[in-house]
C-alpha cells in the first residue's frame, strides 16, 4: 500500500517567487492536511481539505493557499516567497475528518529553502 | 481553546535509564496520538490512544491515556541510543475544533551511549 507522496522533496527558490507543492494521499484517504515545520516555530497547521473543501485553516497569511482535487490529491501554493517561508512542509492524510481513529499518516515532506 | 503542553521539552539521558514524557491538554478529548520524528525526517506514528485508561506498548516505549486528568505519558524503559528523536503528542479537538489536531511542542530526546 503506497504511502503519502510529496513532491518535490527539495526545492530552492528566490525571494519573491512562488512555489507549488504537491501531495498524493494514501489511496482511499479523503482528508489531507498541510503543516509547516521550522526550528523556531515548531509544527504549525496550515490547512485541511476534505472532499475538495477546505475545512480548517491555520493562522497564515493569504500568500499561503491550497486546493484539493477530486482524486484527493492536494496542492499548496505560496506566492511572493519570503526568507521566513523556508521550512519543511509536511502533508498528512487520513480516511475521514471525524473518524481519525488511525491518526494521520505523514509524507516525507518538502524541504523549501528561500534565498 | 484547546492547548497541549509537553514536558520536558528537552531530555538528555544515559542508555539503560527509564524516563517519562508528559503530555497535558486543556479540554476534554478522548483521542491522543504520539509521533516520533528523526532529524530532517517526517513524522512517524507511534501510538493511537482512543479511550480513558488506554495503554499501548511497542518495544521499550509505552503510552497511556488518562482522560480525566487530561494527561498522557510516554514511558521509555531501558533507553537505547536508537530512541533518540523528537517525540510529539497531538490531541484531537473533536467537533469543537472542527476535528483539528492540536500539537504539543515536542520533546527532544537524546540518549547517550
Amino acid at each position: 500500500k503506497a504511502g503519502v507522496t510529496q513532491t518535490p522533496r527539495y526545492l530552492i527558490k528566490t525571494r519573491g517567487q512562488q512555489v507549488t507543492l504537491s501531495c498524493s494521499p494514501i489511496s482511499g484517504h479523503r482528508s489531507v492536511s498541510w503543516y509547516q515545520q521550522t526550528p523556531g516555530q515548531g509544527l504549525q497547521f496550515l490547512f485541511e481539505y476534505f472532499s475538495e473543501t477546505q475545512r480548517n485553516k491555520g493562522n497564515f497569511p493569504g500568500r499561503f493557499s491550497g486546493r484539493q482535487f477530486s482524486n484527493s490529491r492536494s496542492e499548496m501554493n505560496v506566492s511572493t516567497l519570503e526568507l521566513g517561508d523556508s521550512a519543511l512542509y509536511l502533508c498528512a492524510s487520513s480516511p475521514h475528518v471525524s473518524l481519525r481513529v488511525g491518526g494521520y499518516t505523514f509524507g516525507s515532506g518538502t524541504r523549501l529553502t528561500v534565498v | 481553546e484547546l492547548k497541549v503542553e509537553q514536558n520536558p521539552l528537552f531530555l538528555s539521558m544515559q542508555e539503560g535509564k527509564n524516563y517519562t514524557i508528559y503530555c497535558n491538554y486543556s479540554t476534554t478529548s478522548d483521542r491522543l496520538y504520539w509521533y516520533r520524528q528523526d532529524p530532517g525526517k517526517s513524522l512517524e506514528s507511534l501510538f493511537v490512544l482512543l479511550s480513558n485508561g488506554a495503554v499501548k506498548q511497542e518495544g521499550r516505549l509505552m503510552a497511556s491515556l488518562d482522560t480525566k486528568a487530561r494527561l498522557s505519558t510516554l514511558h521509555i524503559t531501558a533507553a537505547v541510543h536508537d530512541l533518540s528523536a523528537t517525540y510529539f503528542c497531538a490531541v484531537d479537538g473533536g467537533a469543537d475544533s472542527n476535528y483539528q489536531l492540536i500539537w504539543g511542542a515536542g520533546t527532544k530526546l537524546i540518549i547517550k551511549p
